[in-house]
């Protein structure tokens, strides 16, 4: 099984910072490589897909990037509505696995 | 639009059967999988599994296997997932999704989960 980890777990920011989440993968995935965005008690919402795709809708100041077993998700300046939980996921192999998610709180 | 409804909050007690619903709109329900991911208490995402409607094709993570079962009931668009006997462990936040794929060029069988539900929350005692 495909093993996500990523880096920081948690990170505290303000607005306007830029901010970078890693996700490494214990083996190669090519792009498979998707990012979510939680706040709480709701759904989770999709951000990027294979790798560094946007997903419609979605602010630019948000990208993606990588391959193989190293990735990021950036965001170049933060928000307030930004300050939430963001999750990798893989889709390269089954079972499907998220990364554990790394939270991102005010400063 | 494409929605995704989920049935409401369950209270149950070890051993108890459950099925959750997960109420599809605004696409071609038998065309794209469905996922299921579930969510313990202040924890991350856990991929419980997926379902193609069309031809009712399951696959599962590790963490239920053999512990559930997903359906679908293709006259009302709608996906389940179920338990014969609830464990407390249960206890947790369930989503499904929609599950969209690439099917051309390079990324091809890359799937993403692009439209959610809102989750039921299912809540079992010891």
């Amino acid at each position: 099984d495909i093993q996500l980890t990523q880096s920081p777990s948690s990170l505290s920011a303000s607005v306007g910072d830029r901010v970078t989440i890693t996700c490494r993968a214990s083996q190669y995935i090519s792009t498979f490589l998707n990012w979510y965005q939680q706040k709480p008690g709701k759904a989770p919402v999709l951000l990027i897909y294979d790798a560094s795709t946007l997903q419609d809708g979605v602010p630019p100041r948000f990208s993606g990037s990588g391959s193989g077993t190293e990735f990021s998700l950036s965001i170049s300046s933060l928000e307030p509505g930004d300050f939430a939980t963001y999750y990798c996921q893989q889709s390269f192999n089954y079972p499907r696995s998220f990364g554990q998610g790394t939270k991102v709180d005010f400063k | 639009e494409v929605q995704l409804v989920q049935s409401g909050a369950e209270v149950k007690k070890a051993g108890d059967s459950l099925k959750i619903s997960c109420k599809t709109s605004g696409y071609n329900f038998n065309n794209y999988w469905i996922t299921w991911v579930r969510q313990l208490p202040g924890k991350g995402l856990d991929w419980v599994g997926n379902i193609y409607p069309g031809d009712s094709e399951a696959k599962y993570g590790p963490s239920m296997e053999g512990q559930v079962t997903l359906s679908v009931d293709k006259s009302v668009s709608t996906a389940y997932l179920h338990w014969s006997s609830l464990r407390a462990s249960d206890t947790a936040m369930y989503y499904c999704a929609r599950k969209l794929r690439c099917t051309g060029g390079s990324c091809t069988g890359l799937d993403w989960f692009d439209t959610w539900g809102p989750g039921t929350q299912v809540s079992v005692s010891s």
